[in-house]
């Protein structure tokens, strides 16, 4: 079946210092990704994702690339900000269902 | 701004005890979830209807039963809660059931079970 591994739990960052979350999947389709974040006390909204064509999907100064070959969507910002503190979800979607298989989710906590 | 709206917030009960959750979208989306947050943050999904026809229904206990009067509408009871069940349920909805579209959720009803 299907399944996303997000191999940190926290990861803590100061204010100014480049982003990098972790995120791999494993599907028997060709599946399609996508970022959730989840700010304190309230829903997951969507971030980002994966584009048919390659291209590189970005918000917010986020970007993510969809990499078949190793079968990656690793989140990346150049640049933390104190508000960019959340959980942040990785997704995988199932073709024709709309089910989203997600992550255990990585929580981001930027300090000054 | 909300377009998934979920009654209540918070709900507390104690074990044994029937609850009902109720989810609204205004987006006129044709598919709808519930997803059940537990304490550890982990997103799982538990049944979505398209078009009020249940089409993902994963192993959920029997006690759990969805309900949907249309397809802006999806309700969830639990006929008898157990300690386990305490969780954030989140419903969400999606323009339809394609693989890549957006999930809006809602803000989530807090179920606590003593």
């Amino acid at each position: 079946g299907d399944s996303v591994t997000q191999t940190e739990g926290l990861v803590t960052l100061t204010e100014g210092l480049p982003v990098m979350l972790n995120c791999t999947y494993q599907s028997t389709y060709s599946p399609f990704l996508f970022w959730y974040v989840q700010h304190l006390n309230e829903a997951p909204k969507l971030l980002l994702k994966s584009f048919t064509d390659n291209k590189r999907p970005e918000h917010q100064g986020f970007h993510a690339t969809l990499h078949k070959s190793s079968s990656s969507f690793h989140l990346q910002k150049s640049s933390a900000q104190l508000s960019d503190s959340a959980l942040y979800y990785c997704a995988l979607s199932r073709a024709n269902t709309g089910k989203l298989t997600f992550g255990h989710g990585t929580i981001l906590r930027v300090h000054p | 701004e909300t377009a998934v709206f979920q009654t209540p917030n918070y709900h507390v009960t104690q074990v044994g005890n029937e609850v009902s959750f109720n989810c609204k979208q205004t987006l006129g989306h044709d598919t709808m979830y519930w997803y059940k947050q537990d304490s550890k943050k982990l997103l799982k999904i538990m049944f979505s209807y398209n078009n009020k026809q249940l089409i993902v229904n994963e192993t959920v206990p029997r006690r759990f039963s969805p309900q949907s009067s249309d397809k802006a509408h999806l309700n969830l009871r639990i006929k008898s809660v157990e300690p386990e069940d305490s969780a954030v349920y989140l419903c969400a909805s999606s323009r339809d059931r394609a693989s890549a579209e957006t999930l809006y959720f809602g803000s989530g009803t807090r179920l606590t079970v003593l």
